[in-house]
């Protein structure tokens, strides 16, 4: 999984609660990811980042924020979970600017109840 | 934005023949498109890559092709075998400054013993 762990790997919680997921990269790399994984819609883009505080939105990014404070660590956050959000969370990881190759973490599987 | 789609959603083959998944983009700025294998439970792993410069890149029993005035691309698996079973996700990365990539809705690829 090219250095990438994800937390929590599994959770479940309410509908409206806030939830925070987190992926930690021990490569050093700039660029970092969130995807979500649905039947029937493959991966989305939800937010990425290409440096420390600098992200941006991707094609699904309402009702998510995202912060990335140190290299290592992006944080996806739902502000007040909803049914829709149950879905499989992928964090991914690229190395160069000059490279597009993406790598992806284990995921978090995630259900709003 | 940039828009994949991906044919067949189920492939079943024996084992020993080939399998052809195919690829088709909207955005001809797209200059990258990878291709990963899922397996159950797994996050999505990276098998080949190509990038708009280049017609055809093989690995091994991999190969993808790519048309890039018809806009679509392929994957090519020759003398299948058990472990080939998985779901596979193509993927374009659009030309400009969009970031991340926009993946095609997968097909289940099962090699019949």
């Amino acid at each position: 999984d090219a250095g990438i762990t994800q937390s929590p790997r599994h959770k479940v919680t309410e509908t409206g609660t806030p939830v925070t997921l987190r992926c930690h990269q021990t490569e050093n790399h700039r660029y970092m990811y969130w995807y979500r994984q649905d039947p029937g819609h493959g991966l989305r883009l939800i937010h990425y980042s290409y440096g420390v505080k600098d992200t941006d939105k991707g094609e699904v990014s309402d009702g998510y924020s995202v912060s990335r404070s140190k290299t290592e660590d992006f944080l996806l956050t739902l502000e007040s979970a909803t049914s829709s959000q149950t879905s499989v969370y992928f964090c991914a990881i690229k190395g160069l600017a000059t490279s597009e190759t993406q790598y992806f973490g284990p995921g978090t599987r995630l259900l709003v109840l | 934005g940039e828009n994949v789609e991906q044919h067949p959603s189920t492939l079943s083959v024996q084992e020993g023949d080939s399998a052809v998944i195919k690829c088709t983009y909207s955005d001809s700025a797209s200059n990258y498109f990878p291709w990963y294998k899922q397996e159950l439970g797994k996050g999505p792993q990276l098998i080949i890559d190509i990038r708009s410069n280049v017609g055809e890149k093989k690995d091994q029993r991999i190969a993808v092709t790519l048309n890039k005035t018809a806009k679509h691309f392929s994957l090519h698996i020759t003398e299948t075998q058990p472990e080939d079973s998985a779901v596979y996700f193509c993927a374009a990365k659009a030309g400009g400054g969009a970031d991340g990539l926009t993946f095609g809705k997968g097909t289940h690829l099962i090699i019949q013993p």
